[in-house]
Formats: C-alpha cells, structure tokens, sequence
C-alpha cells in the first residue's frame, strides 16, 4: 500500500526566504505524486503533479518540486516566500493497483513572517 | 463551471441522527472521493468511484455509505452519527486514473453532539 509522510507540520519562514516543505512516499510501483494547497475555510487546490515525465516539476504561485526516486522523496521549493505563501501543504501519492485511491499527508502549515 | 458543488456547507447533528452529504460535479469527471480532513491526520479516504455504478472503500469506511447512480452525483450517507463523525467533510473528482489531480469542493463542516 502506498503512503506520504511529510516532515515538519509547521514550518516557518521569512519573507524571501526559501520555502522548503518535505514530503517522502512509500509505494510499490511507480506513482503519481501531487502537492496541494489549502487555504484557510477552503478545499485543496491543486499545486503541481509529477506524472513520469520531467523530475522537476514547475506549478502555481512560482512552487517546483523535484522527484527523486532514489530517495522517495517529492519536496517543495519556493526560492522567495510572499505573505500570500502563509497556507498549509498537503502532498500526495496515487497509484493504479487495479482500483485508483489517492492518499494524502498529513499536512504542513506554512507560516511566512514580515 | 461551478465545478464541485457540496451541500450543506455547515450541519450540527445529534448522535444517532443520520443525513446525507450532497456532491455534485459538472466536469464529467468519471472518478469521485470522499474525504474527511482532520486536524494533524491530513485528509483520509472514506469512500471513492471511479464511474456511475462503482464504488469501493477508503482508508475509514466505518459509519458511512455511498452510491453513484449518476456520472454527475455521489452522495455520502452517515447512518447513525457518532461525535467521532465531527469533521470536515471534501468531496472531489477527477478526470482520469490516477495522474490528473483532484478537484475539490469547499467542504462540509459537520459537527455531532
């Protein structure tokens, strides 16, 4: 069975700081990695995916995450974090194992300081 | 497009009471979720569908039922409300297996007393 675990559920940076969010998988075959975005009383929307094409991925908001299969690991990278950034992150993990289940981290709270 | 549609957007039940979650999708998107989001424990699969007819369990099941009579419809039933049923509640869709994403509605706040 696949699962995520991301490392750190709070994170805190300054203002154009580098913003760097963890997030490591554990799947049997190859998968799909996403990383979302929550902001206060809303639903997830979607940062960026990795599909097998490219290992650096770009997304929204200027936000790129790197697969690296060596070490199971999706991270998420902003070079300049901007108030706006201040959400909380969740990555996940999708594999087609004769169904389609999507399986999420627990999260992390970016916090972005003046 | 209103894209997911969930109703209502705030319930208050009593233990025992039971009610059914509303999510409607206009994308034609074959695949539906259920997920209910915690604090600390991210977003854990409940139910999911991957087309009209079809539904299978998540990781935390127990208490709750679905069925998907249409591409657009994937109510989620609680059967008998329990006070570990509080939670908020996202329903999603998404176009195709596996690699396209989710899009999600704004959610249910549901709390049992």
């Amino acid at each position: 069975a696949q699962s995520v675990t991301q490392l750190g559920s709070h994170v805190s940076v300054s203002e154009g700081a580098l913003v760097l969010l963890r997030c490591n998988y554990s799947s049997s075959v190859p998968p799909y990695l996403f990383w979302y975005v929550q902001y206060p009383n809303q639903g997830l929307q979607l940062l960026l995916k990795y599909t097998s094409a490219a290992t650096l991925v770009k997304g929204i908001n200027g936000f790129e995450a790197e697969f690296k299969k060596s070490e199971t690991s999706f991270h998420l990278t902003k070079p300049s974090a901007h108030m706006s950034d201040a959400a909380e992150y969740f990555c996940a993990v999708s594999v087609n194992t004769g169904g389609f289940k999507t399986i999420f981290g627990a999260g992390t709270r970016l916090f972005v300081k003046a | 497009n209103a894209g997911v549609t969930q109703t209502p957007k705030f319930q208050v039940l009593k233990t025992g009471q039971s009610m059914t979650l509303q999510c409607a999708q206009d994308m034609n998107h074959e695949y539906m979720s259920w997920y209910r989001q915690d604090p600390g424990m991210g977003l854990r699969l409940i139910h999911y569908s991957v087309g009209a007819g079809i539904t299978d369990q998540g990781e935390v099941p127990n208490g709750y039922n679905v069925s998907r009579s249409t591409t657009e419809d994937f109510p989620l039933r609680l059967l008998s409300a329990a006070p570990s049923q509080t939670s908020v509640y996202f329903c999603a869709s998404s176009v195709g297996r596996g690699s396209y994403g989710y899009t999600f509605g704004s959610g249910t706040r549901l709390t049992v007393v």
